[in-house]
């Protein structure tokens, strides 16, 4: 089981839009609708921003939105704010009860 | 409002047995909706999926920690707890214990999480 396969670093200014890629295989992202990503602030816990590759929890903002293609999955944060800033993690089921998550991106808002 | 808090050793020798339990509150860990589980973080790293159990008591496992770990739950506590043997200092991490949708409540996501137990693997 191999983690998710995410760039090391993204950036974009205030108002810009910005998509983060999930790279998986056919065993987790290509094989199941279940791709959560995560928002992770330095020193807290991940929140989860979108689950069913698209499905955004309310209370989350409509800013954010994800979509599938294959093997990879893709986070797009519209609008950007200084708030978005974090840690972004991808997050696939991989068959027989199992989770894999992606390295992680971190997002700077410049 | 759900809460979920781990508890358990800060530090831990090489060679023994990482021991960790999480303390749920706020509702019953005995749901047919959700499966309890470990996730854990390496300082300045990424997220590794540790394990997961259902309310029933089947188990699953990352297959990359050999069998080292096992998940259990106590339904009478409202507790599930994470043992990872043999450890080493590459399982120097934030453990965390969260929750994940099973069924028509977010499925799939890890939705409420606990703040985070630093354990540190030294002699």
């Amino acid at each position: 089981q191999s983690a998710l396969t995410q760039p090391a670093s993204v950036s974009g200014s205030p108002g810009q839009s910005i998509t983060i890629s999930c790279t998986g295989t056919n065993s987790d992202i290509g094989s199941y609708h279940l791709v959560t990503w995560y928002q992770q602030q330095p020193g807290k816990a991940p929140k989860f921003m979108i689950y069913e590759v698209n499905k955004r929890p309310s209370g989350v903002s409509n800013r954010f939105s994800g979509s599938k293609s294959g093997n990879t999955a893709s986070l797009t944060i519209s609008g950007l704010q200084a708030e978005d800033e974090a840690d972004y993690y991808c997050c696939s089921y991989g068959g027989s009860g199992t989770w894999v998550f992606g390295g992680g991106t971190k997002l700077t808002v410049l | 409002q759900l809460q979920l808090q781990e508890s358990g050793p800060g530090l831990v020798k090489p060679s023994e047995t990482l021991s960790l339990t999480c303390t749920v509150s706020g509702d019953s860990i005995n749901s047919s909706n959700y499966c309890w589980g470990w996730i854990r973080q390496p300082p300045g790293k990424g997220l590794e999926w540790i394990a997961t159990i259902f309310y029933s008591g089947s188990t699953y496992y990352n297959p990359s920690l050999k069998s080292r770990d096992t998940i259990s739950v106590d339904t009478s506590k409202n507790q599930f707890s994470l043992k990872l043997s043999s450890v080493t200092a590459a399982d120097t991490a934030v453990y965390y214990c969260a929750r994940l949708g099973a069924t028509v409540h977010f499925p799939g996501a890890f939705d409420y999480w606990g703040q985070g137990a630093l354990v540190t693997v030294s002699s």
